[in-house]
């Protein structure tokens, strides 16, 4: 099945800080989500984006699915953002078409 | 409010004992789904379904089991044939766009532990 690597695992910053969060995957995809889960455990849903770029605030996220990776960026950081932030991939075809496969995630620490 | 519900919050199992953890969802989404999470690492799918009266399994559904039954419901069922059952259990729900999948909004989350 498709793999979906993200890196780097660990990232410990300083407030006001900028960041970049990569995420690989082996295989075509017809959605890619990034979540930010929260100390408590809750997902919150940051961008759905299988391909093209997108802003949010302080949050962009691109995806180059032809070159099969996408980035999300965090610029001006607040302690806020701390949490494990996921990339999830959903296959082009097939029945895996229906499901989201998860990476192992980056936990982000914003040190005041 | 529109949004997933999971309850419990927290929730003990004895050995040997079946437990039922609750998912509602008042999104008008088709597709629901039930993953689990172990410590320090991502979301692994148990369960999904598209439509009512049909589910799927995912890739860890050995030892769970799933019902159907209405829309908005979509409860999971822990065994007792699964061994290692301590985990945190997240509900989620998605417009169901053809061959396509929609974006997935998440629940709170159940915490299991085994006493």
């Amino acid at each position: 099945g498709i793999q979906v690597e993200q890196s780097p695992p660990d990232l410990i910053l300083q407030e006001g800080a900028n960041s970049t969060l990569r995420c690989n995957f082996s295989d075509s995809v017809n959605n890619l989500q990034w979540f930010h889960q929260n100390p408590w455990g809750q997902l919150i849903n940051l961008f759905y984006i299988p391909s093209g770029t997108k802003q949010n605030g302080r949050l962009s996220a691109t995806t180059v699915a032809t070159e099969r990776y996408s980035l999300l960026y965090i610029s001006s950081s607040q302690t806020t953002d701390s949490g494990v932030y996921f990339c999830a991939v959903s296959p082009l075809g097939g029945q895996g078409a229906q499901k989201l496969v998860f990476g192992q995630g980056t936990r982000l620490t914003i040190n005041p | 409010d529109g949004g997933i519900t999971q309850s419990p919050k927290y929730l003990f199992r004895k050995e040997g004992q079946n437990v039922t953890l609750s998912c509602e969802q008042n999104l008008n989404h088709d597709a629901m789904y039930w993953y689990r999470q172990d410590p320090g690492q991502g979301l692994r799918l148990i369960y999904y379904s598209q439509i009512v009266n049909d589910f799927q399994k995912g890739d860890i559904a050995e030892g769970y089991s799933v019902s159907r039954e209405k829309k908005e419901s979509f409860p999971l069922t822990v065994t007792s044939a699964q061994k290692n059952p301590t985990a945190f259990y997240l509900c989620a729900s998605s417009l169901s766009s053809g061959r396509v999948m929609e974006t997935q909004y998440f629940g709170p989350g159940t915490r299991l532990l085994v006493l």
